[in-house]
């Protein structure tokens, strides 16, 4: 019972170059997520996808890019990566359940990537 | 904008202590409340949720609040044990996608 892959779990890039991280998930799940945790900082979400063929901004979408290629996976693109970009990324799905003020979201994440821009 | 604050960062209790963590949150307009674990150099873990329609939920040890008039949620563990020993987060959700507000985290050690 795999959960949610992320590949790779390390990455060391230097400024200017671009890079894929992937993220794939195997619970049948409609949405997706993107986020980035900074030392001192609450998780922030870059960009998400409600569901296959959509994605939305998040909170700090600046620099990236998504694809949504099917229901299982969801890629975040780094075209020109900063040292700023410098972070732990997490990707989670979730199947939401109901909606309104009743809505249950519950999200499953992945182990990370952890990636160093010099 | 959604604000969310944990408190106390860090924690340190002896085996066996029942514990509280603290969160708290700015807007009361929310439609659910996630605590999750994550313990070093690891993804998240969703430990409970809490619609915004309920006070309380529970699980094993577990005990979460919600007080939404208030903004505060409240994680409680029961008798810890050192594997509790991890970074708890609180995630606010207020509705929509994209709408949701990490906290910072608590760490806690549980001593042996």
């Amino acid at each position: 019972n795999a959960g949610v892959t992320q590949t790779p779990k390390f990455q060391v890039l230097k400024t200017g170059q671009s890079m894929t991280l992937q993220c794939a998930q195997d619970m049948n799940h409609n949405s997706m997520y993107w986020y980035r945790q900074d030392p001192g900082m609450g998780l922030r979400l870059i960009y998400y996808s409600a569901s296959e063929g959509t994605t939305d901004k998040g909170e700090v979408p600046n620099g990236y890019n998504v694809s949504r290629l099917n229901k299982r996976e969801f890629s975040l693109r780094l075209e020109s990566a900063a040292p700023s970009q410098t972070s732990v990324y997490f990707c989670a799905s979730s199947v939401r359940t109901e909606t309104g003020p009743l809505a249950k979201n519950i999200q499953y994440f992945g182990a990370g990537t952890r990636l160093s821009v010099l | 904008k959604q604000e969310v604050t944990q408190i106390p960062a860090a924690l340190s209790v002896p085996e066996g202590e029942n514990l509280v963590l603290n969160c708290s949150f700015t807007d009361s307009a929310i439609y659910n409340l996630q605590w999750f674990r994550q313990d070093p150099g690891k993804g998240l873990t969703s430990l409970l949720l809490i619609q915004s329609s309920q006070r309380e939920q529970t699980s094993g040890r577990l005990n979460a609040s919600l007080d939404k008039s208030s903004g505060r949620s409240t994680l409680y563990i029961a008798a810890s044990q050192p594997g509790d020993s991890a970074t708890y987060l609180c995630a606010v959700f207020s509705g929509g996608y994209q709408k949701v507000t990490f906290g910072i985290g608590t760490k806690l050690q549980v001593i042996p």
